[in-house]
């Protein structure tokens, strides 16, 4: 089955800059989107697909990608940016809808 | 303003069927592009698609677990329905339903809008 890959955590201190990744073979062909999740609440949709910013969302949010990696790029990083990221995309047929396994960012 | 509800048992025993429902306001099930998706999260765990169904009917179902689900919805009610045969403990977490935007056959859509999200515990 397909799988999107990201690192379980990461830790950065207020202003620096977080770069979340997310691995996939279908990527070069799939648009990713990211979304945000703080305890107990639901995700919000923070990117599209791959670099786009929705209404409402922060510029210190934007993304890259290069090859079968895309990533998010929180820039400036401030305390109420703590919360579990995940990306979600399809694979090559788009018959699936598949979440990464997320990551948890720590504001130190 | 578009909202989304979920709505279903807090507690079902072992092998029983889960029955969830979303209720829509602010949209159609008919809007071109668009639809409703079921997606999960166990405690303490990642998030997990399990099914969406689109303006034409179209349906989805996650390989994992397509022979357990059934997704489907009443435009007129602005509801979407899944159901989940022969639960067990590993299916408790938080159920959400969300609104599935971009729908193109062969390109990922996303999610722009969520529901609450509702638990649910399977136990005897």
């Amino acid at each position: 089955s397909y799988e999107l890959t990201q690192p379980p955590s990461m830790s950065v201190s207020p202003g620096q800059t977080a770069r979340i990744t997310c691995s996939g073979d279908a990527l070069p062909k799939q648009y990713v989107y990211w979304y945000q999740q703080k305890p107990g609440q639901a995700p919000i949709v923070v990117l599209i697909k791959d670099t786009e910013r929705p209404s409402g969302i922060p510029e210190r949010f934007s993304g890259s990608t290069s090859g079968t990696i895309v990533t998010l790029n929180i820039g400036g990083v401030q305390a109420e940016d703590e919360a579990d990221y995940y990306c979600q995309s399809t694979d090559n047929s788009g018959s699936f809808v598949v979440f990464g396994g997320g990551t948890k960012l720590t504001v130190l | 303003q578009v909202t989304l509800k979920e709505s279903g048992p807090v507690l079902v025993k072992p092998t029983e069927t889960l029955t969830l429902t979303c209720s829509v306001s602010g949209f159609s099930l008919d809007t071109p592009r668009k639809g409703v998706s079921w997606i999960r999260q166990p405690p303490g765990k990642a998030l997990e698609w399990l099914a969406h169904i689109v303006s034409n009917d179209a349906k989805s179902y996650s390989a994992s677990l397509k022979s357990r689900l059934t997704i489907s919805k009443d435009t007129s009610k602005s509801q979407v329905v899944l159901t989940m045969t022969n639960v067990g403990p590993v299916d408790t977490g938080t159920y959400y339903c969300a609104r599935l935007v971009d729908y193109v056959w062969g390109a990922a859509p996303y999610f722009d809008s969520w529901g609450q999200g509702t638990l649910v515990t399977v136990s005897s």
